[in-house]
């Protein structure tokens, strides 16, 4: 079994300053974490994902994760946020690389705003 | 390219109706995966197929809900007699395999009045 837990729904930060979502997940097996982002009415899109080696990830848009076992996290960062950065963004772990039959497991979102 | 299409992007239907919901997947991708999202329960995945073969069907939320996909490309979900609860944003991804990434579609928006 796997879960997903992003703590805030929301999360507020100045244009220029550092974006930081978290992400906690549990899983019984060893884990395949991605983020993606949703822009509204739009579908989601794969910011950056974490399958195996290096555990600090880069993605695009200036993105990046780092996978933490002992911790079990896997939290988003930015080091300075653009207005077009202001998104829903979800975490979302799976067994498999690409999410594989039992498809993937998402946290319930946080939506980012960026203040001018 | 093109990306993952769903079709219609809106739909608003009265309960008791059925109601189709069709994805065209990016071209080649064998792996197609249909998800729910609600503002109660998130993002849910419902259903995968791998070809035109669905190999689990349990994440699908009850018995009025089906899915097929025919010549390894098109898929359509059918909400039979739909409900009130059942309205959310149905989105679509594919992937040119199961372990490879997914693409989500833009989703069809559900509304059940």
């Amino acid at each position: 079994a796997q879960s997903v837990t992003q703590l805030g729904s929301h999360v507020s930060v100045s244009e220029g300053a550092l974006v930081l979502l978290r992400c906690n997940y549990s899983s019984s097996v060893p884990p395949y974490l991605f983020w993606y982002v949703q822009y509204p009415n739009q579908g989601l899109q794969l910011l950056l994902k974490y399958t195996t080696g290096a555990t600090l990830v880069k993605g695009i848009n200036g993105f990046e994760a780092e996978f933490k076992k002992s911790e079990t996290s896997f939290h988003l960062t930015k080091p300075s946020a653009h207005m077009s950065d202001a998104a829903e963004y979800f975490c979302a772990v799976s067994g498999y690389s690409g999410g594989g039959a039992d498809g993937l497991t998402f946290g319930k979102g946080t939506h980012l705003i960026i203040q001018p | 390219g093109a990306g993952v299409s769903q079709s219609p992007s809106n739909k608003v239907t009265e309960k008791g109706k059925d109601v189709e919901l069709r994805c065209d997947p990016i071209s080649g991708h064998t792996a197609l995966y249909w998800y729910r999202q609600s503002l109660g329960q998130g993002l849910e995945f419902l259903i995968y197929f791998q070809g035109n073969s669905a190999p689990d069907k349990s994440g699908l939320p009850s018995d009025r809900f089906s899915a097929e996909r025919t010549g390894g490309s098109v898929s359509t979900l059918t909400i039979q007699r739909t409900q009130q609860e059942d309205s959310a944003v149905y989105l679509c991804a594919s992937s040119l395999n199961p372990q490879e990434t997914q693409y989500f579609g833009p989703g069809t928006r559900l509304l059940v009045l």
